[in-house]
């Protein structure tokens, strides 16, 4: 597609339950990112995905929340049993191809967690 | 760690100023920065990047500067109208194979007609 898209636009759950966002990133963009937007934390880095290579874990916040990339495109970040703390906006972001240093940031995924 | 801190945190100023957003940052070992545009309830778009080896970038009416041995970023607007009102966020990032960004907070911009 023209951009990167992120669904659900919103999603909102019940505490304790599982969520999957999902984010389909630019074609032949190699990198892909999630990050994480809370009222007063700003916008916090939480897992970078390069080809094949091991992705970066080092943003997850708790084991509740994982994340994979599938055939090197589409990517699912997961969170578990999910906590009232969780509520925030989910962006995903993708670079590579000839501006491979600009990463390009999907319109996000509002979650709400009651 | 990297600190990246935008000042001021909002701003409002009459349609057709020029204005500055400040974005400093605490580790000049950075590999670039980016400055966003946030619209609300939207995602971010990227207006400028700027490699380290640069000093400044421009895209119409705007341009950012890069000082990166104080630790400073500049994104300058000309002839500001109402449309450019959004939230501008500053990110930089560092060196290595991790291409995380480390953004600021931002500052809320306001353009009155």
């Amino acid at each position: 597609g023209a951009g990167v898209s992120q669904s659900p636009s919103n999603k909102v759950t019940e505490k304790g339950k599982d969520v999957e966002l999902r984010c389909d990133p630019i074609s032949g963009h190699t990198a892909l990112y999630w990050y994480r937007q809370s009222l007063g934390q700003g916008l916090e880095f939480l897992i970078y995905f390069q080809g094949n290579s091991a992705p970066d874990k080092s943003g997850l916040p708790s084991d509740r929340f994982s994340a994979e990339r599938t055939g090197g495109s589409v990517s699912t970040l997961t969170i578990q049993r999910t906590q009232q703390e969780d509520s925030a906006v989910y962006l995903c972001a993708s670079s590579g191809g000839l501006a491979r240093d600009e990463q390009f940031f999907g319109p996000g995924t509002r979650l709400t967690v009651l | 760690k990297q600190e990246v801190t935008q000042i001021p945190a909002a701003l409002s100023v009459p349609e057709g100023e020029n204005l500055v957003l400040n974005c400093s940052f605490t580790d000049s070992a950075i590999y670039n920065l980016q400055w966003f545009r946030q619209d609300p309830g939207k995602g971010l778009t990227s207006l400028l990047l700027i490699q380290s080896s640069q000093r400044e970038q421009t895209s119409g009416r705007l341009n950012a500067s890069l000082d990166k041995s104080s630790g400073r970023s500049t994104l300058y607007i000309a002839a500001s109208q109402p449309g450019d009102s959004a939230t501008y966020l500053c990110a930089v990032r560092g060196l290595g194979s991790n291409y995380k960004l480390t953004f600021g907070k931002g500052t809320l911009l306001t353009v009155n007609p």
